[in-house]
């Protein structure tokens, strides 16, 4: 049971760039997110989604997109990287109730210079 | 969205008991109050929840008010490992998908 796995773990990209981070859950989970943490600073929440075809935008969406075709994978795509968008990408899962706890991955480093 | 209200930092010494504290005056009857702690360059990890009562589990205890309105994480002795940043989040039932987390307490522990 490998919870949720993030790729890669590392990266750096040029200003204009565009890349997908991954992001897989093998929990059966419906609820997925994605979060990014600037340095020294709490989380903010980018997009999220409660089930397969089906996502939503967060406190920070702008500059990114999401899809979610499988209850499995929720990747994150950055078009035209921005230095602003430096920063850790955590992708995080849950069931769809209250009281059930998140599940994060150990998150994407980005540097975007 | 209800919020919560937090300390930036806290300080206690290794194998002393440490009391978290996290206001949320706006919470509403069916929020859950979660924990969550993320240690330094890793990912956030959970901690505890509750709605009502009081909760234990094998990290830490969860006392909340009658009222509901404060609650205060407690981790009965503080070791090295316990320095982390912990987060108090309201989890409501009408849109529990939306889980926003607010600066977090930071927390060090003095050998």
């Amino acid at each position: 049971n490998a919870g949720v796995t993030q790729t890669p773990k590392f990266h750096i990209l040029k200003i204009g760039q565009s890349m997908t981070l991954q992001c897989t859950q093998d929990m059966n989970h419906n609820y997925m997110y994605w979060y990014r943490q600037d340095p020294g600073m709490g989380l903010k929440l980018i997009y999220y989604s409660v089930g397969a075809g089906i996502t939503d935008k967060g406190e920070v969406p702008n500059g990114y997109n999401v899809s979610r075709s499988t209850t499995e994978d929720f990747p994150l795509r950055l078009e035209l990287a921005a230095p602003s968008q430096t920063s850790v990408y955590f992708c995080a899962s849950s069931y769809d109730r209250e009281d059930s706890p998140l599940h994060f991955g150990n998150g994407t480093r980005l540097t975007v210079t | 969205d209800a919020k919560t209200t937090q300390p930036n930092s806290m300080e206690s010494n290794e194998e002393e008991p440490v009391h978290l504290p996290c206001n949320h005056s706006t919470i509403s009857g069916t929020d859950y109050i979660h924990w969550y702690r993320q240690l330094p360059s890793q990912g956030p990890e959970y901690v505890i929840h509750g709605l009502t009562s009081n909760v234990n589990n094998r990290m830490a205890s969860l006392a909340i008010a009658e009222d509901r309105k404060s609650s205060t994480l407690i981790l009965h002795r503080a070791t090295l490992r316990d320095a982390a940043v912990y987060y108090c989040i309201l989890r409501d039932g009408d849109s529990s998908y939306k889980l926003i987390f607010g600066s977090g307490t930071r927390l060090l522990v003095r050998p």
